[in-house]
């Protein structure tokens, strides 16, 4: 079955750029979505198909995805940004990342 | 607007049954590929199972045979029948609507349920 792997932990000064990766093998050819869980809460789409926003998430938050990495980019980082980032694909079926912890320092 | 309210969580023995619920509205739950999604304790998002649009139903390796996923058109509502639960089934189940394209992302989440199985 298909991983994709994320590093459990990413500490960031504010108004520094927090970049979260999220592995997986050739996942440069699948679409990549991510969410941002904060504590308590259910997940919130913050990116879909590699590097589109919803409506209503800041311009700061970006992705990228390019051979067996895929991104997410996080700008001008703010204490509200702090939560849990979760990467997903479908591969056959529903994909998560193992998910990384944000702290703003 | 759309809305995704689960409940039917609780206590349960292992060995036990429970049936979760997720009350759709806004859109139509069987045009739609729905999903349950549960976060153990302290842990990381585990996808569970789920049903296409056209009604074919997929579980993860952890629940196949002892979890069932349905969805009942009269009143747009999603189930999750859990069997023969396990201590390792303790979570939050976070019922989701996927969009139907090719590679398929949750644009909505209930709040979720909490399911406990202890003795």
């Amino acid at each position: 079955s298909y991983v994709l792997t994320q590093p459990p932990s990413v500490s960031v000064a504010p108004g520094k750029t927090a970049r979260i990766t999220c592995g997986g093998n050739n996942i440069g050819s699948k679409s990549v979505h991510w969410y941002q869980q904060k504590p308590g809460q259910a997940p919130v789409l913050v990116i879909y198909y590699d590097s589109d926003r919803p409506s209503g998430i800041p311009e700061r938050f970006s992705g990228s995805n390019s051979g067996n990495t895929a991104t997410l980019t996080i700008s001008r980082v703010e204490a509200g940004d702090e939560a849990d980032y979760y990467c997903q694909v479908w591969d056959e079926h529903v994909v998560f990342g193992g998910g990384t912890k944000l702290t703003v320092l | 607007e759309v809305q995704l309210v689960e409940s039917g969580g609780g206590l349960v023995q292992p060995g036990g049954s429970l049936r979760l619920s997720c009350a759709a509205s806004g859109f139509t739950v069987s045009s739609n590929y729905m999903s349950w999604v549960r976060q153990a304790p302290g842990k990381g998002l585990e996808w569970v199972s789920v049903i296409y649009s056209g009604g074919s139903t997929y579980y993860a390796d952890s629940v196949k045979g002892r979890f069932t996923i349905s969805r009942d058109n009269s009143k747009n509502t999603l189930y999750l029948q859990m069997n023969s639960l396990r201590a390792e089934d303790t979570a939050v189940y976070y019922c989701a609507r996927a969009t139907d394209s090719l590679w398929p992302y949750f644009d909505y989440w209930g709040q979720g349920t909490l399911v406990t199985v202890s003795s």
